[in-house]
């Protein structure tokens, strides 16, 4: 079946914009989980959703982040007053159930380029 | 707090050679351990995923093994080919928490 997808692939936007990056689960996965690699660097977690409601948002970095996932299914996660250092690749993942065993999958990526 | 370390963080190596990746991680109180492999551009794939109770993990050419009492991890990968080329990172599940903590991963170079 179809994995995790993100849109867009890569972003490029300058300071101090508005900017979405979105992720479509699999189909069926209850928690969904993002992301935000920086260059040679593992992945930091930001936020985690089980359904609809954000069981865990303490990885994200300030209050220019958030992120929504409205009907326990696709998310979206909003970035305010974007900065330079913000430039990473957002990843988002899934697992059928979340907690500590469940595999997580991933998408892609959204690049996202702060100019 | 748990931190992930993997070294070496790069690697190179003539193919058909058998290799060692190495995770260490510092608190020993985890859930689960994750072997993952990353291509440029591409998202994060999901190798073995080794649980606290087991010892070792096996899919085709490579075998994980976890040794929590000492914060270990490695991975075997036999017979390398060029395809092997990629980013290896570990992750584990730390007590009480379902978020993964992340290693910086092995840049590994199979050489034709």
């Amino acid at each position: 079946g179809a994995g995790v997808s993100q849109t867009p692939s890569n972003k490029v936007t300058e300071k101090g914009k508005y900017v979405e990056l979105r992720c479509d689960p699999i189909s069926g996965h209850t928690a969904l989980y993002w992301y935000r690699q920086s260059l040679g660097q593992g992945p930091e977690f930001l936020i985690y959703f089980q359904g609809t409601g954000a069981a865990d948002d303490s990885g994200l970095p300030n209050d220019r982040f958030f992120a929504v996932r409205p009907e326990g299914s696709v998310s979206t996660l909003k970035i305010q007053r974007t900065e330079r250092g913000d430039s990473a690749v957002y990843l988002c993942a899934s697992s059928r159930t979340g907690g500590l065993v469940n595999e997580q999958f991933f998408g892609p990526g959204t690049r996202l380029t702060v100019l | 707090k748990q931190e992930v370390t993997q070294i070496p963080a790069a690697l190179s190596v003539p193919e058909g050679e058998n290799l060692v990746l190495n995770c260490s991680f510092t608190d020993s109180a985890i859930y689960n351990l994750q072997w993952f492999r990353q291509d440029p551009g591409k998202g994060l794939t999901s190798l073995l995923l080794i649980q606290s109770s087991q010892r070792e993990q096996t899919s085709g050419r490579l075998n994980a093994s976890l040794d929590k009492s000492s914060g270990r991890s490695t991975l075997y990968i036999a017979a390398s080919q060029p395809g092997d080329s990629a980013t290896y990172l570990c992750a584990v599940s730390p007590n009480s928490n379902y978020q993964l903590i992340w290693g910086a991963g092995t840049k590994l170079i199979i050489k034709p």
